[in-house]
């Protein structure tokens, strides 16, 4: 079964808001990863953060974990139409990364 | 720096034949994973590869085979080829830790008719 789980499945927002995106997993991991996919391309790396640590930023990006509840959430400040893609959170379990469904992110003019 | 590589882009193969996907990584990284991504089971780890051999495996049946060489290019073979098998392979590479990224390529189309 998945182990990173992200919900909402889909999320539609206007150019300039943010979009807060979350995920779940359920055992112990070295470190949770987030990803971009554009649509029939590669996964771009966007941010890594490492299990003892609580909020990484990275430019309109701010990512947090909370291992106590085995939680994640991203968050894209100030949206534009080119972050229109999907967003993968993927905990890493020993080297495995273990993906969910991924948010499908729209981001309107 | 060059990303990682994966060729062919596009591949389309029948039932019962077999495939071999190439994946050059990052210059150097010497880990590399591969997943298979379905749109009813979404990205799947397939295996990982370390100094030539597998460190990691995924739940997937012995039809999947993998190796790496001295150069850390990647090859996974898929035999006997089955419809289910048509996906996106995508191969990533890392430095060597698990503490660090793990990097993409754009990934083989495969198709199977």
């Amino acid at each position: 079964s998945q182990q990173g789980e992200e919900d909402p499945q889909a999320l539609s927002i206007q150019e300039g808001e943010n979009a807060t995106m979350n995920c779940s997993y359920k055992t112990s991991i070295n470190n949770l990863q987030w990803y971009r996919q554009n649509s029939g391309r590669g996964l771009v790396h966007l941010i890594l953060i490492r299990s003892n640590e609580r909020e990484k930023h990275s430019g309109r990006l701010r990512v947090t974990l909370d291992t106590s509840k085995k939680s994640s959430s991203l968050l894209i400040t100030a949206s534009r139409a080119a972050d229109t893609a999907s967003y993968f959170c993927a905990p890493n379990q020993g080297g495995k990364l273990i993906f969910g469904q991924g948010t499908e992110l729209s981001v309107k003019p | 720096k060059a990303g990682v590589t994966q060729t062919p882009r596009y591949l389309i193969k029948t039932r019962g034949q077999q495939v071999t996907l190439s994946c050059s990584p990052i210059s150097g990284h010497r880990s590399v994973s591969w997943y298979q991504q379905t749109p009813g089971q979404g990205l799947q780890f397939l295996f990982e590869y370390f100094s030539e051999t597998q460190r990691n495996k995924g739940n997937f049946p012995g039809r999947f085979s993998g190796r790496q060489f001295s150069n850390s290019r990647s090859e996974m073979n898929v035999s006997t080829l089955e419809l289910g098998d048509s996906a996106l392979y995508l191969c990533a590479s890392s430095p060597e830790g698990y503490n660090q990224p793990q990097h993409f390529g754009d990934g083989t189309r495969l198709s199977i008719l």
